[in-house]
């Protein structure tokens, strides 16, 4: 039950896009199609934006996308804007009922 | 509106014990897998513990097995945590959370702060 890897930070300039990964193992990311993203704005509550890979909630801006390759998956943010500065979380299903989330990332935008 | 509660965290020393609540509302309880889900301060979101719409099937992870109990009252919509024998290292802010599936967590209410004193 090891967290996930993501980069501690991740910056872009307004209308760049800019790509956060999350790297587990066969255990996780690599053996299930069920990864997901969360933004969290500090003091707020957590906002799921990405769920099975590359699914949208409703209401989710499409400038966010999901995908995986192997034990890795990504989070790729388009079109920067100032209100995705926030902390992006990937969580994984690890088989049995159990999940493990990654370490999380701080998208900054400059 | 989906929407869920959380209440009850508090001030413990360690070895003390606290019980959690949420209040969910707006969809249909009683069908649905609920998770816990824990930010200590500073650090990143960690899985706790999770339980199925009905039955006993309740899974956690390995710091808090055999320490915290799961559980809900489906007639009330209603989720709690027993934490007992409680560790500094359990401080955290703790979320409840309704599984839609697979890890898709929506919604989150504004978490309860648990602070555990050494």
């Amino acid at each position: 039950q090891s967290a996930l890897t993501q980069p501690a930070s991740v910056s872009g300039s307004p209308g760049q896009s800019i790509a956060i990964s999350c790297t587990g193992t066969s255990s996780d990311v690599g053996g299930y199609n069920f990864v997901s993203w969360y933004q969290h704005y500090p003091g707020k509550a957590p906002k799921v934006i990405i769920y099975d890979v590359s699914k949208r909630p409703s209401g989710v801006s499409d400038r966010f996308s999901g995908s995986k390759s192997g034990n890795t998956a990504s989070l790729t943010i388009s079109g920067l804007r100032a209100e995705d500065e926030a902390d992006y979380y990937c969580c994984s299903y690890a088989g049995h009922s159990f999940y493990v989330f990654g370490f999380g990332t701080r998208v900054t935008v400059l | 509106e989906e929407q869920v509660v959380e209440s009850g965290g508090d001030w413990v020393q360690a070895g003390g014990s606290l019980r959690l609540s949420c209040a969910a509302s707006g969809f249909d309880f009683k069908t649905t897998w609920m998770s816990w889900v824990r930010q200590a301060p500073g650090k990143g979101l960690e899985w706790v513990a999770d339980i199925k719409y009905v039955g006993r099937e309740e899974f956690y992870v390995d710091s808090v097995k055999g320490r915290f109990t799961i559980s809900r009252d489906n007639a009330k919509n209603s989720l709690y945590l027993q934490m007992n024998s409680l560790r500094a290292e359990d401080t955290a802010t703790y979320y409840c959370v309704r599984d839609k599936g697979y890890g898709n967590f929506d919604p989150w209410g504004q978490g309860t702060l648990v602070i555990v004193s050494s």
